[in-house]
């Protein structure tokens, strides 16, 4: 397989920060995506990192680490409505390969 | 702009029937892809196209066909579905351009096969 990990479910409180984590294999990589997807939705694009660092847009910043093979997406003042899976991507040559995605529980 | 657009929405086929998924694009995108998505699997790409008139294989090709005749479809076919491609199939497309991440996704066909 293409070994992209990440955690398969987290739980955090509205209002709190939560970081969701995403490792992988770093041969032929080009860039890192991160995809929000509601049930029953399609994904929707949040973020797409190529150079070491962060990213930040709005309440959603997003980190890389090329070396590492290793991103994060962090989730600032949670609201109930990012409730979600959240789908890590590496784009590989012309491939976009995703993980398992991580589906986050927003509790009051 | 309609985006990506899937047709058709939901199918139930027996098995051993065909059909095919078609994806269109009104972006003027080269790449598309074709991806399956199943509880707990994530989205894992059937095969993709960098272009009209070529295609390639992803992670989990097999069962599936593909053709890309015209810029701006994608078809996917089944030619003997199986009970094991019961799934929701999610179309994409994004520019070659490299200043130009973003992939947008169709709404989904969900496939039942009996």
């Amino acid at each position: 397989g293409q070994n992209i990990d990440q955690p398969t479910e987290m739980t955090a409180t509205e209002g709190a920060i939560v970081q969701i984590n995403c490792t992988y294999q770093t041969s032929g990589f080009n860039g890192l995506f991160w995809y929000q997807q509601h049930a029953g939705e399609a994904p929707t694009f949040l973020s797409y990192n190529v150079l070491d660092g962060l990213e930040e847009k709005g309440r959603f910043s997003s980190f890389l680490s090329r070396s590492k093979g290793y991103s994060y997406l962090l989730l600032k003042e949670l609201q109930m409505k990012d409730s979600a899976s959240y789908l890590c991507a590496v784009s590989r040559d012309d491939k976009i390969i995703f993980g398992k995605g991580t589906r986050l529980h927003i509790l009051p | 702009n309609a985006g990506v657009t899937q047709t058709p929405k939901f199918r139930v086929l027996k098995t051993g029937q065909s059909m095919t998924l078609l994806c269109a694009q009104d972006m003027n995108h080269e790449y598309m892809y074709w991806y399956r998505q199943d509880p707990g699997m994530g989205l894992r790409l059937i095969h993709y196209s960098v272009g009209e008139g070529t295609t390639a294989k992803g992670e989990v090709p097999d069962g599936y066909n593909v053709s890309r005749l015209k810029k701006q479809n994608f078809l996917l076919g089944l030619e003997s579905a199986a009970p094991s491609q019961t799934s929701v199939y999610f179309c994409a497309s994004r520019s070659r351009d490299r200043g130009l991440h973003e992939q947008y996704f169709g709404p989904g066909t969900r496939l039942t096969v009996t």
